[in-house]
């Protein structure tokens, strides 16, 4: 049974940068794209970006500026830094599974089937 | 970027009885390409439906999905206790993913 595992740091100050990592037990990381999703307090759901095993990613350009996604294949596990956060960053930080990705490489576009337990930021002086 | 927006806001209905959810999109959603999840308070959202009318693995056959091109609709057929909760649509069709604003299903 695959499971998402992620932390990171809680509280930042406006202008610091946000540190994520999710690590994935129990299944294929090679197999799918990995995805950072965000919702603020009493809000809807934001998606920030997917990654790859091989590094590959895309981001949703209202957050692209200040995303950075990366991999290590090794421990299969993933990150997310966003830089320069402020208030309007605070939120619950899902990481989920989404896209597959057949051994040909062919992307096959998926729903989010298996979610992170969710890591609250707060951003705050 | 493709906008879903959800109706109603707010569903208020009573144990034992039909909800039924809309989605709709701001473009064709390419091959049906849409979720259903169910968020409850402190907890992550949870796969119901994909494909637009796939039930997720352990979904109950009373959630059931349906739809295609921008209009999709959620059917609760007789909601449980544990049936009150938001419930979001979301396209992953195209990049970036998008969520609708969510339906809040409540106790009558």
């Amino acid at each position: 049974q695959v499971q998402l595992q992620q932390w990171g740091a809680g509280l930042l100050k406006p202008s610091e940068s946000l540190s994520l990592t999710c690590a994935v037990y129990g299944g294929s990381f090679s197999g799918y794209y990995w995805s950072w999703i965000r919702q603020p307090p009493g809000k809807g759901l934001e998606w920030i970006g997917e990654i790859n095993h091989s590094g590959s990613t895309n981001y949703n350009p209202s957050l692209k500026s200040r995303v950075t996604m990366s991999v290590d294949t090794s421990k299969n596990q993933f990150s997310l830094n966003l830089s320069s956060v402020t208030a309007a960053d605070t939120a619950v930080y899902y990481c989920a599974r989404g896209s597959k990705i057949t051994f040909f490489g062919v992307v096959i576009p998926d729903a989010f089937d298996i979610w992170g337990q969710g890591t609250m930021l707060t951003v705050s002086s | 970027e493709i906008v879903l927006t959800q109706s109603p806001g707010t569903l208020s209905l009573s144990p034992g009885e039909r909800a039924t959810l809309s989605c709709r999109a701001s473009q064709s959603i390419t091959n049906s390409n849409l979720a259903w999840y169910q968020q409850k308070p402190g907890q992550a959202p949870r796969l119901l439906i994909y494909g637009a009318s796939s039930r997720a693995t352990g979904i109950p056959d009373r959630f059931s999905g349906s739809g295609s091109g921008t209009d999709f609709t959620l059917t609760i057929s007789r909601l449980e206790p544990e049936d009150f909760a938001v419930y979001y649509c979301q396209q992953y069709g195209s990049s970036p993913r998008t969520f609708g604003q969510g339906t809040k299903v409540e106790i009558k």
